[in-house]
């Protein structure tokens, strides 16, 4: 099974600048099958059930801001808040996202 | 508009059967590249996947949980039923069923808002 490491585990940032989570995967999540790297992100508020934001690593889910992107490849991937707001506090969770299981990662809280 | 519900008890003891229902709506279970997943989550821990049903039946699950795990479909009724079997105190989460994106995308765009189970005698 793929394994899906996030750092860091917490992460405080100040309103308006740049947070950066990223996502390590034990093999790589590109697949020839769809030509894709397939790693979804989601952001999770408190008693809330998770919002996908990103999936394919970079295409954003319709209705997501445009301060979230995602990028990277093969193992190696970032979630990036270009400018932070108040309603981005949450933990943000990546996953393997080709066939199964669906391995997520261990989430990374963010904070102000 | 796609939406899904849980539904199923609140409270089970240890050893005993638990069964969840997942109610899917504004989609047929039936339409190719259709699946709905179960994902757990223990208090304030992370999500875990733990199972998979497609439009076409096929069924997968987690390989740690596979021998307790049974994930069905009720076509007719567009419902997603989930079982685990003799459940522990480990087994306390909130339990989600969620949407696929679509065919070779296992993301999950659309989620149920959970339900908790507790385990505990």
């Amino acid at each position: 099974d793929i394994v899906m490491t996030q750092s860091p585990d917490s992460l405080t940032v100040s309103l308006g600048e740049r947070a950066t989570i990223n996502c390590k995967a034990s093999q790589s999540v590109f697949h020839s099958t769809n030509n894709k790297n397939n790693l979804a992100w989601y952001q999770q508020k408190p008693g809330q059930p998770p919002k996908l934001l990103i999936y394919w690593a970079s295409t954003r889910e319709s209705g997501v801001p445009d301060r979230f992107s995602g990028s990277g490849s093969g193992t190696d991937f970032t979630l990036t808040i270009s400018s932070l707001q108040a309603e981005d506090v949450a933990v943000y969770y990546c996953q393997y996202s080709f066939d199964t299981p669906c391995t997520f990662g261990q989430g990374t809280k963010l904070e102000i | 508009q796609i939406t899904l519900k849980e539904s199923g008890p609140t409270l089970v003891k240890p050893t005993q059967t638990l069964t969840l229902t997942c109610t899917c709506s504004g989609f047929s279970l039936s339409t190719v590249g259709v699946a709905v997943a179960w994902i757990r989550q223990p208090p304030g821990k992370a999500l875990e996947w733990l199972a998979l049903i497609h439009w076409t039946d096929e069924k997968r699950y987690i390989s740690s949980l596979q021998s307790r795990l049974t994930i069905t479909q009720d076509t007719s009724r567009n419902q997603v039923v989930l079982t685990m079997t003799n459940v522990d105190h480990v087994d306390t989460a909130t339990y989600y069923c969620a949407h696929r994106v679509g065919h070779w995308n296992d993301a999950f765009d659309i989620w149920g808002q959970g339900t908790m189970v507790t385990v505990s005698s």
